[in-house]
């Protein structure tokens, strides 16, 4: 079965600076999507940025980005310039696209605070 | 464009009660699906639906029942509540090789 590991339960980063999230998933398949989720106190689960295991380039949605090693089977998100508004709880999530495409398997979470 | 929507956002039950939680999405997508959010955890998938009139099993779908008559909607049954139900449930909807989009959730409690 594949899983997802998130194993900073905690992170906190001063406000304009740089933070990363670390991610880690087990799987056999070799062809599969990676997402980060947030969760803000509203509890809205908001797509944050994808990525294609097939695509070697790494994924950037303006202030974000991810480090993905596919042979180490690690997703990293970069989160730049940091602001009050990205405090939030953060998943990784993986989607095999063989078997299920419904079938997304989420991490713990790691919950971001951002200090002014 | 309402994107997807839950009904109720707050719901409290008492055991052994059956409940409805109402899902639906106005973007014409194809696979639709419900996760329970418990606290210190991602979300686990119940149930999934990859179009009107199938549906299948997802991680954890013991004593939930779902249906999908048309496209627009996805409603997750509970048959008879138990405590160990109480969690925040999330409906959300892709197309087949697209992002999901999550509802606002619903927070249950069962008494």
């Amino acid at each position: 079965a594949q899983t997802v590991t998130q194993s900073q339960p905690e992170m906190s980063v001063q406000e304009a600076e740089t933070v990363t999230l670390s991610c880690t998933y087990d799987t056999s398949e070799s062809d599969y999507y990676l997402f980060w989720y947030k969760q803000p106190p509203s509890r809205q689960m908001i797509l944050v940025i994808r990525q294609e295991a097939y695509k070697q380039q790494n994924a950037t949605e303006n202030r974000f980005s991810v480090n993905f090693q596919k042979a180490a089977k690690s997703f990293s998100l970069k989160i730049s310039d940091s602001q009050l508004g990205d405090a939030a709880m953060y998943f990784c999530a993986y989607r095999p696209i063989i078997q299920g495409a419904q079938k997304l398997v989420f991490g713990q979470g790691t919950r971001l605070t951002i200090n002014p | 464009n309402a994107g997807v929507t839950q009904t109720p956002k707050f719901q409290v039950l008492k055991t052994g009660q059956s409940m409805t939680l109402q899902c639906a999405q106005d973007m014409n997508h194809e696979y639709m699906s419900w996760y329970r959010q418990d606290p210190g955890m991602g979300l686990r998938l119940i149930h999934y639906s990859v179009g009107a009139g199938i549906t299948d099993q997802g991680e954890v779908p013991n004593g939930y029942n779902v249906s999908r008559s048309t496209t627009e909607d996805f409603p997750l049954r509970l048959l008879s509540a138990a405590p160990s139900q109480t969690s925040v449930y999330f409906c959300a909807s892709s197309y087949q090789f697209g992002t999901q989009y999550f509802g606002p959730g619903t927070r249950l409690t069962v008494l």
